[in-house]
């Protein structure tokens, strides 16, 4: 079975702030792909990055970064220097392979208060 | 626009009526999904289809149903509803291998 942990229920910072959003998952697969989902309150799920299980590398992208660390099971997102345009609900999410369904955390809200 | 449309965006139903929510896509992805998204729940699926005629049952599929007889068409049935069913429901859909996946803008369903 596999598992998506977001901890964080609710985050608020302000503007400018960095902010790092927590995921641990569980997999017995050795293949598997991580995902970040962000949430804007418009409803619409806005894909951010996928991260397969052999690509440890650490990305950044702007303002975002994402940390994979095999060891520890995580995958962790940091905004830097928010804005309110940040302000939305972050989902992490694992796939184990073919035919393997996407699992979703339950969420992270984040709120950037000006 | 290539991509998944959802129809209706929202919808107030009485609970004990059936409505079908629907799916279509456009890029010729084998695999669609079903979620229902919940506050404090994340997603959850519901039922998913590997391919063109062939269904099964996700995390929480009790009180829906599915049928996929073409690639495009995905619709969700819910056959008496209930007010638990009150939810956002996303149709999903990816293509050959471990790709990314594609989300529709949501149906927002109230039960009442």
């Amino acid at each position: 079975a596999q598992k998506v942990t977001q901890a964080q229920t609710e985050i608020s910072v302000v503007e400018k702030e960095d902010v790092t959003l927590d995921c641990v998952y569980e997999t017995r697969d050795t293949t598997y792909y991580l995902f970040w989902y962000k949430q804007p309150p418009s409803g619409e799920l806005v894909f951010l990055i996928r991260r397969n299980s052999f690509d440890e590398q650490n990305e950044i992208s702007g303002r975002y970064s994402w940390n994979f660390q095999k060891s520890t099971s995580s995958f962790n997102f940091t905004i830097t220097a928010s804005q309110v345009v940040d302000s939305a609900v972050y989902f992490c999410a694992l796939n184990t392979g073919a035919n393997s369904k996407l699992t979703f955390g339950k969420g992270i809200t984040l709120s950037v208060r000006p | 626009t290539a991509g998944i449309t959802q129809a209706p965006t929202s919808q107030i139903l009485a609970a004990g009526r059936s409505m079908t929510l629907r799916c279509t896509q456009d890029m010729r992805h084998n695999a669609m999904y079903w979620y229902r998204q919940d506050l404090g729940l994340g997603l959850r699926l519901i039922h998913y289809s590997n391919t063109a005629g062939t269904t099964g049952k996700g995390e929480v599929p009790d009180g829906y149903s599915v049928s996929r007889a073409n690639t495009d068409d995905f619709p969700l049935t819910l056959a008496s509803a209930v007010p638990s069913q009150t939810s956002v429901y996303f149709c999903a859909s990816s293509g050959q291998g471990i790709g990314g996946y594609t989300f529709g803008s949501g149906t927002r369903l109230t039960v009442v």
